[in-house]
């Protein structure tokens, strides 16, 4: 079974500051990885998708790269604004396997 | 372009009522997927419909069913409602392994 894991459950920074968000997965064996943000109370909003042959994939501040073989994801959101605030998911393969999530708080 | 619409937005049950949730998808996606999000455990997966067939399920009772029309919407039903599955109901709806794009819930509160 998939589990995923992310770390660190919660962040806060100042706003300017670059984000790192980890994301781990136990089986290697996936077809694609995506990245979402779900803001309180609300659905999720898809943010990247990497496909298993890919190593990275960008869209304008949001980088997200993917390393099969060490099991790991990381999505960089360069020079964070307030409204980058909100929790970050990761999830694996069709019938998504989520993490838990970090919550990011980017202060004014 | 329209995104994935679901129905009702919240809902209010007790235990022992049965409920039925709707998914539009967004056009041109041949796949639904329905999730639960209890507070405190996260997304879980509960079912995924492509082209009308259920292609997977989660680790849900039985009770938990769906079916998806001819037209790509899709329903979840629920049967003999318990407290715990008060729950945000979310659908997605993709094209094969593009991206799943997500509605905003269902909100179930059961009493």
């Amino acid at each position: 079974k998939q589990e995923v894991t992310q770390i660190p459950a919660a962040l806060s920074v100042p706003e300017g500051e670059n984000l790192v968000l980890n994301c781990s997965f136990t089986d290697s064996a996936i077809y694609n990885l995506q990245w979402f943000r779900q803001d309180p109370g609300k659905g999720l909003t898809s943010l990247l998708l990497i496909q298993s042959s890919q190593r990275e994939q960008t869209s304008g501040r949001l980088n997200a790269s993917l390393d099969k073989s060490s099991g790991r994801s990381t999505l960089y959101i360069a020079a964070s604004q307030p409204g980058d605030s909100a929790t970050y998911l990761c999830a694996v393969d069709f019938k998504l396997s989520f993490g838990a999530g970090t919550t990011v708080t980017v202060r004014a | 372009e329209a995104g994935v619409t679901q129905s009702p937005t919240h809902l209010i049950k007790t235990r022992g009522q049965q409920v039925t949730l709707r998914c539009s998808p967004i056009s041109g996606h041949t796949s639904v997927y329905w999730y639960q999000q209890a507070l405190g455990l996260g997304l879980q997966f509960l079912l995924w419909y492509d082209e009308g067939e259920e292609r997977n399920r989660g680790n849900f009772p039985p009770r938990f069913s769906g079916r998806q029309f001819p037209n790509y919407s899709s329903e979840l039903n629920v049967n003999a409602l318990e407290l715990e599955d008060s729950a945000l109901y979310l659908c997605a709806s993709s094209f094969w392994d593009q991206p799943q794009h997500f509605g905003d819930g269902t909100r179930l509160s059961i009493l």
